[in-house]
């Protein structure tokens, strides 16, 4: 699986789009961008996934430059909920195909 | 509907005492992941059951940790021997069926070896 990178932290503004990029230079055709997010003491959750085109669910959208190379995920309007560290995955869709988690990045949504 | 369970949530022991750590999957996920994560860390992953066969246990750091699950449901982490290394997160995760891969993680078992 291709590697990724990502900001180390950032904080946001409750109520403010929060904006999280994700390098992921050497990916490959067939690999999909993926998120998860694990908040204090709990296990990672599933945000969303995509290979080229942009998606948005209910929780946030994802933004996919045209060389796929980088990603942007979104969340509209952030709340002291969504404070958590956010990881960006690329890999195959597969079953069986286990996560690679990085460092991620450590979002704190401030009042 | 029910999540991914796991117990004991907390676990103490010993180096040197053998632990088993249990995981409920989501009723009907036929893939089932073990990972281990340690502190300030992502989580890393251990080995891989679809249904009751162990496809891929790679992961595993040393032939003291072994993983079961004989009926194709429920899963156990066997840590034989602790020692102080061991002390992490071991999270499981499970996903729906073959070719859906959206991974659903439990909340983890704490263990830590004194």
């Amino acid at each position: 699986d291709a590697k990724t990178t990502q900001p180390t932290s950032m904080d946001c503004a409750e109520g403010r789009a929060a904006n999280l990029p994700c390098n992921h230079s050497t990916i490959s055709g067939n690999e999909y961008v993926y998120w998860y997010r694990q908040i204090h003491s709990q296990g990672p959750q599933y945000i969303i996934h995509g290979l080229k085109n942009n998606e948005t669910n209910e929780m946030a959208s994802l933004i996919i430059t045209e060389d796929r190379k980088s990603s942007t995920l979104i969340l509209p309007h952030a709340t002291l909920r969504d404070t958590a560290v956010y990881y960006c995955i690329v890999r195959f869709k597969a079953a069986g195909n286990k996560l690679t988690f990085g460092g991620g990045t450590r979002v704190l949504v401030k009042p | 509907g029910a999540g991914v369970s796991q117990s004991p949530r907390y676990k103490v022991a010993k180096r040197g005492q053998d632990v088993a750590l249990r995981c409920d999957p989501i009723s009907g996920h036929v893939s089932l992941f073990w990972y281990q994560q340690a502190l300030g860390q992502g989580p890393e992953f251990l080995t891989y059951f679809q249904n009751e066969a162990q496809l891929d246990k790679s992961g595993l750091p040393s032939d003291r940790f072994f993983a079961e699950r004989p009926e194709g449901s429920v899963s156990t982490l066997k840590i034989q021997r602790t020692q102080q290394e061991d002390s992490a997160v071991y999270l499981c995760a499970s996903s729906l069926v073959i070719g859906t891969d959206t991974q659903y993680f439990g909340p983890g078992t704490r263990l830590t070896v004194l």
